[in-house]
């Protein structure tokens, strides 16, 4: 069984603070790490998938690094807005097609 | 851009009854994935189809069902329902090549009453 972690589970932070969370996940078959933000009442929006150790992702004020070799990916979001509010889960892939190992989830809220 | 699509979005039933869901993948995305998420827990994989064919299984229980057609869109049929079946049941598809990034569904809420 996988065991995919992550830190941590709620946080609560101000508008234009800047913040980030963790996942951590077994570095043995690595294939591929993917975050996602979820919204309540709407599907997953798939927001990076990492493959290679030292990947570096970034979406705007989103951004993501990873680290296969000691198992950590790290998420970082700049100056938070309001609309970043969400749970942000990440999702480990141990081969092509393979089913998805979630995270327990970061929920984020942003307040003014 | 199209998306996966679910159906019924809600379901209520009551407790050993069957229901059927629904998922029609992306066009051109030949796997399909289902979830299984209970209130206030993470998504459980369920399982998975690849042209068709079984590709994964993870904990679905026995009373429950799939199978991806040829139009690749899969039906996840459950039966003898209890009530700890209900929850927020997502559907992904993605393609083999690439990076394997599953695109998800807006889920179906099955409540057993």
């Amino acid at each position: 069984i996988l065991n995919v972690e992550q830190s941590p589970q709620s946080l609560h932070v101000q508008e234009g603070d800047s913040t980030n969370f963790t996942c951590s996940f077994p570095s043995s078959n690595f294939y591929a790490l993917h975050w996602y933000r979820w919204e309540t009442a709407k599907s997953p929006e798939a927001l990076f998938v990492m493959t290679l150790n030292g990947d570096e992702k970034k979406k705007g004020r989103i951004s993501a690094t990873l680290n296969t070799k000691e198992g950590y990916s790290y998420l970082y979001i700049k100056g938070s807005q309001p609309e970043d509010s969400a749970t942000y889960l990440c999702a480990l892939n141990t081969g092509t097609a393979s089913k998805l190992t979630f995270g327990t989830g970061t929920r984020l809220q942003v307040t003014l | 851009a199209a998306g996966v699509i679910q159906s019924p979005r809600h379901l209520i039933k009551e407790k050993r009854e069957t229901a059927t869901l629904k998922c029609y993948p992306i066009p051109r995305h030949d796997t399909v994935y289902w979830y299984q998420q209970g209130p206030g827990q993470d998504p459980q994989f369920l399982i998975s189809f690849y042209e068709k064919m079984q590709s994964d299984k993870g904990s679905i229980p026995d009373r429950f069902s799939a199978q991806q057609f040829s139009d690749y869109h899969s039906e996840l049929n459950m039966s003898s329902l209890e009530l700890g079946d209900s929850a927020l049941y997502f559907c992904a598809s993605s393609t083999r090549t690439g990076r394997n990034e599953q695109f998800f569904g807006p889920g179906t809420r099955l409540t057993v009453l």
